[in-house]
């Protein structure tokens, strides 16, 4: 079966520090994509990345970088220097084919607070 | 492009109400899903369909009936509704064949539904 785990529920750092969401999943298919969703308090979702499992080269984007390690199953988002703009939950999501059936599923989201 | 339209986007219900949510994209994804988030559980998937004809069953479809008659439209019934509905609904599209955006699921802006 799927699954997505994000351990920490409720993050809180003052801004400018580093900091790095966990993402761990499980999967038995051997084509998967993993994803990370930001939801700001005005609620709407925002697509961030998208990785297939063959492609485990890490991805910098701006502040945002992903680290995905196949061998420990997990897809940890780090934002470097946070500012108080990225204050929100972020997602972290497992697609693929399963039994046959294509499956999109999400953890249960960490919730970001930056402090000014 | 409108992408994901949800309609309405906030209702009130009585218990034993029904009423149906409404979703419809026009990318022509192929992928269409109902998701309900509720604190601390993330998003949920309810029900999804992978063309039109096709509908599954998510991680909570009790309560909820889905069809999808064309590829633009995946409506959501709930027949009898009781408080444990009260959330916060959103619909999603993805592409699962092929292009740019492929896997990537755009969401709607979401539906506030509170049964009393």
């Amino acid at each position: 079966a799927q699954k997505v785990t994000q351990a920490q529920t409720e993050i809180s750092v003052v801004e400018k520090e580093d900091v790095t969401l966990d993402c761990v999943y499980e999967t038995r298919d051997t084509t998967y994509y993993l994803f990370w969703y930001k939801q700001p308090p005005s609620g709407e979702l925002v697509f961030l990345i998208r990785r297939n499992s063959f492609d485990e080269q890490n991805e910098i984007s701006g502040r945002y970088s992903w680290n995905f390690q196949k061998s420990t199953s997990s897809f940890n988002f780090t934002i470097t220097a946070s500012q108080v703009v990225d204050s929100a939950v972020y997602f972290c999501a497992l697609s693929g084919y399963t039994s046959g059936t294509y499956k999109y599923i999400f953890g249960t989201g960490t919730r970001l607070k930056v402090l000014a | 492009n409108a992408g994901v339209t949800q309609t309405p986007k906030f209702q009130v219900l009585k218990t034993g109400q029904s009423m149906t949510l409404q979703c419809a994209q026009d990318m022509n994804h192929e992928y269409m899903s109902w998701y309900r988030q509720d604190p601390g559980m993330g998003l949920r998937l309810i029900h999804y369909s992978v063309g039109a004809g096709i509908t599954d069953q998510g991680e909570v479809p009790n309560g909820y009936n889905v069809s999808r008659s064309t590829t633009e439209d995946f409506p959501l019934r709930l027949l009898s509704a009781a408080p444990s509905q009260t959330s916060v609904y959103f619909c999603a599209s993805s592409s699962i064949s092929s292009g740019r955006n492929y896997n990537e699921q755009f969401f709607g802006p979401g539906t506030r539904l509170t049964v009393l």
